[in-house]
């Protein structure tokens, strides 16, 4: 069975600072692995995505993703965080064979402190 | 485009009364999902329907909920009866997958907020 873990509920991090968000997948087939972002009171909007192609994913609002095959890693990043940046952020993983059901971590919430 | 729509937006109502959540998919997206968030077990797929037919219900709690989709614009989820437990952010997402693709872009609706008092 798949699964996602997001290693750390909470982040905190300074406005300018790196952004890491931890993500490991549990996958018995090669997976489709997806970062979405939550803002308060709306749906989940999608960032990126890994999808067998190249295993650095660009996504938007400067984030990016690298898919570490050896280490079950999909961790999320963004050089400089920005107080638009905070939100709730969720790993996902997708059967690549099967159809496109999102299997979600419990999410990482990113506070930006100026 | 005008993204999925859901409605209400908010809903609060008494346990044991019939709760529809409704949802409108993206034109064109032949996939749709139904998903409950709650602070303790996070995002949980319910349903899954392709070309109006459900295809995953794995992910539905119990008798009482119930999902149709009539037609390609158009899905329901149905609680009857409620029950506090049942309290939740429940999201409709559609993608463009004919196929249910794995690869393929979920786009998510503002959520329904559910209360059952």
């Amino acid at each position: 069975a798949q699964s996602v873990t997001q290693l750390g509920s909470h982040v905190s991090v300074s406005e300018g600072a790196l952004v890491l968000l931890r993500c490991n997948y549990s996958s018995s087939v090669p997976p489709y692995l997806f970062w979405y972002v939550q803002y308060p009171n709306q749906g989940l909007q999608l960032l990126l995505k890994y999808t067998s192609a190249a295993t650095l994913v660009k996504g938007i609002n400067g984030f990016e993703a690298e898919f570490k095959k050896s280490e079950t890693s999909f961790h999320l990043t963004k050089p400089s965080a920005h107080m638009s940046d905070a939100a709730e952020y969720f790993c996902a993983v997708s059967d690549a064979g099967g159809y496109n059901k999102l299997i979600f971590g419990a999410g990482t919430r990113l506070a930006v402190h100026p | 485009d005008a993204g999925v729509i859901q409605s209400p937006r908010h809903e609060v109502t008494e346990m044991g009364q019939e709760v529809t959540l409704r949802c409108k998919p993206i034109s064109g997206h032949n996939s749709l999902f139904w998903y409950r968030q709650t602070m303790m077990r996070g995002l949980e797929l319910l349903i899954y329907f392709n070309n109006n037919v459900p295809i995953d219900d794995s992910g539905m709690p119990e008798d009482r909920f119930s999902a149709k989709m009539p037609n390609a614009s158009f899905s329901t989820l149905k609680i009857q009866p409620s029950e506090p437990r049942d309290s939740a952010v429940y999201f409709c997402a559609s993608s463009p997958s004919t196929s249910g693709r794995p690869r393929e872009t979920q786009y998510f609706g503002p959520g329904t907020r559910l209360l059952v008092l």
